[in-house]
């Protein structure tokens, strides 16, 4: 089956660094991908890794193993603006045409805290 | 550039009455267009694909027939839901796909609260 995990909640203070980590069992693999979504609105992007490795862009990186299922959305230098969930979604090669469908996880629910 | 309109933005209906939703992208062409329904604290779900011109993909355990799907235009695609029940009260939100090959992004439009009183 299709699994994404990723924790439900986390706390932050402004200024830090905050890691938030995602697992995943899917049937295949086409890239993994980082949306930040604010309440009521719709998610926008973040980041996308297909390699392994660390993907940076800004004060936010994004990493990937696929050995291990394993990617994390890094944060640096916390702004109240970052408060939001954050969602980690795989596309898997298999439906939605050859290049698959995008399975996104319950999403981490940020908070920054003064 | 890349940017998804829906309309309504928020819609109150009478159970058995039918709402139609708007996903437009406005500055780009988009043959596929993704709908997606995300309840609270739940996860975004896949309901279907809209290719334009052709019929839509539907994913498992959606019903075509109370969802209607139109994507007559590189420009416009439609979600009816069609004798609203309160159960179908959500988030419904439209993406449509730019780029192509390996890679390519999804635009999300800025979703549609649905509530069937």
């Amino acid at each position: 089956g299709q699994n994404i995990d990723q924790p439900t909640e986390m706390t932050a203070t402004e200024g830090a660094i905050v890691q938030i980590n995602c697992t995943y069992q899917t049937s295949g693999f086409n890239g993994l991908f980082w949306y930040q979504q604010h309440a009521g609105e719709a998610p926008t992007f973040l980041s996308y890794n297909v390699l392994d490795g660390l993907e940076e862009k800004g004060r936010f990186s994004s990493f990937l193993s696929r050995s291990k299922g394993y990617s994390y959305l890094l944060l640096k230098e916390l702004q109240m603006k970052d408060s939001a969930s954050y969602l980690c979604a795989v596309r898997d090669r298999l439906g939605g045409g050859s290049q698959g469908n995008l399975i996104f996880g319950k999403g981490t629910k940020l908070s920054v805290k003064p | 550039g890349a940017v998804v309109s829906q309309h309504p933005s928020r819609v109150i209906c009478k159970s058995g009455t039918s709402v139609k939703i708007e996903c437009r992208s406005l500055d780009f062409q988009a043959t596929t267009m993704f709908w997606y329904r995300q309840f609270p604290k739940q996860s975004l779900m896949l309901m279907a694909t809209s290719n334009e011109g052709s019929k839509a993909t539907y994913e498992q355990g959606v019903e075509k027939d109370k969802f209607l799907i139109n994507h007559a235009s590189l420009t416009l695609s439609t979600l009816t839901v069609t004798s609203a029940h309160p159960e179908d009260s959500s988030f419904y939100i439209c993406s449509a796909r730019v780029g192509g090959g390996d890679f390519y992004e999804q635009y999300f439009g800025p979703g549609t609260r649905l509530t069937v009183t």
